[in-house]
């Protein structure tokens, strides 16, 4: 069964630093149906990137997907307040369906 | 504006079963794959079981199979998973999502909380 690992596990930051988010897969991931979902306490996920690169309507810029194979990345150029949260990635796949990461929380420093 | 609602939530006993719906509005609801993922309290996302937009075909996890079972009504833009069986590690809020073209959850509902205790 694929595995989906992302460190790290907590990013400590400021406000305005650069947030770089990896995910990393067992298998190559098929068509890189790769997506990453932000998530706030009390909330539900929400879909910020999804085909590994395409941000979903109404995802600022600031929110940057990359990779492909088995090694993605989630930038965030420039970390604004309404940005702390846990993000995790997610893999589409045959057997599990949706393959999930354990999430990585982006606190503030 | 696409809305999922999820409801049927609640406290059952180890064993019992549990009917949860989602009510779906603002999309063409038989045009979508719809899915059922939850969180335990405290822990990360697991997905649970899938349902094509039209055709028979569901797929679920290994964790719930022989106990869940997904459907859908399409006239009346609803979603279900009807939950038996059911054990303390079920324990977990539940969501619908809506799958997106390429493998993705573009959208998700608020959630309803289901809690297996004795």
């Amino acid at each position: 069964e694929p595995v989906l690992t992302q460190s790290p596990g907590t990013l400590s930051l400021s406000p305005g630093e650069r947030a770089t988010l990896s995910c990393r897969a067992s298998q190559s991931v098929i068509s890189s149906y790769l997506a990453w979902y932000q998530q706030k306490p009390g909330q539900a996920p929400r879909l910020l990137i999804y085909r590994a690169s395409n941000r979903a309507t109404g995802i600022p810029d600031r929110f940057i997907g990359s990779g492909s194979g088995t090694d993605f990345t989630l930038t965030i150029s420039r970390l604004e307040p309404e940005d702390f949260a846990v993000y995790y990635c997610q893999q589409y796949g045959s057997s599990p369906l949706f393959i999930f990461g354990p999430g990585t929380r982006v606190d503030i420093k | 504006e696409v809305q999922l609602v999820e409801s049927g939530g609640g406290l059952v006993q180890p064993g019992g079963s549990l009917r949860l719906s989602c009510a779906a509005s603002g999309f063409t609801f038989s045009s979508y794959s719809m899915n059922w993922v939850r969180q335990a309290p405290g822990k990360g996302l697991e997905w649970v079981s899938y349902i094509d937009s039209s055709r028979p075909i569901i797929y679920n996890a290994d964790s719930v199979k022989g106990r869940f079972t997904i459907s859908r009504d399409n006239a009346k833009n609803s979603l279900f998973l009807q939950m038996n069986s059911l054990r303390v590690e079920d324990t977990a809020v539940y969501y619908c999502l809506r799958q997106g073209h390429h493998g993705e959850g573009d959208y998700w509902g608020q959630g309803t909380l289901v809690t297996v205790s004795s």
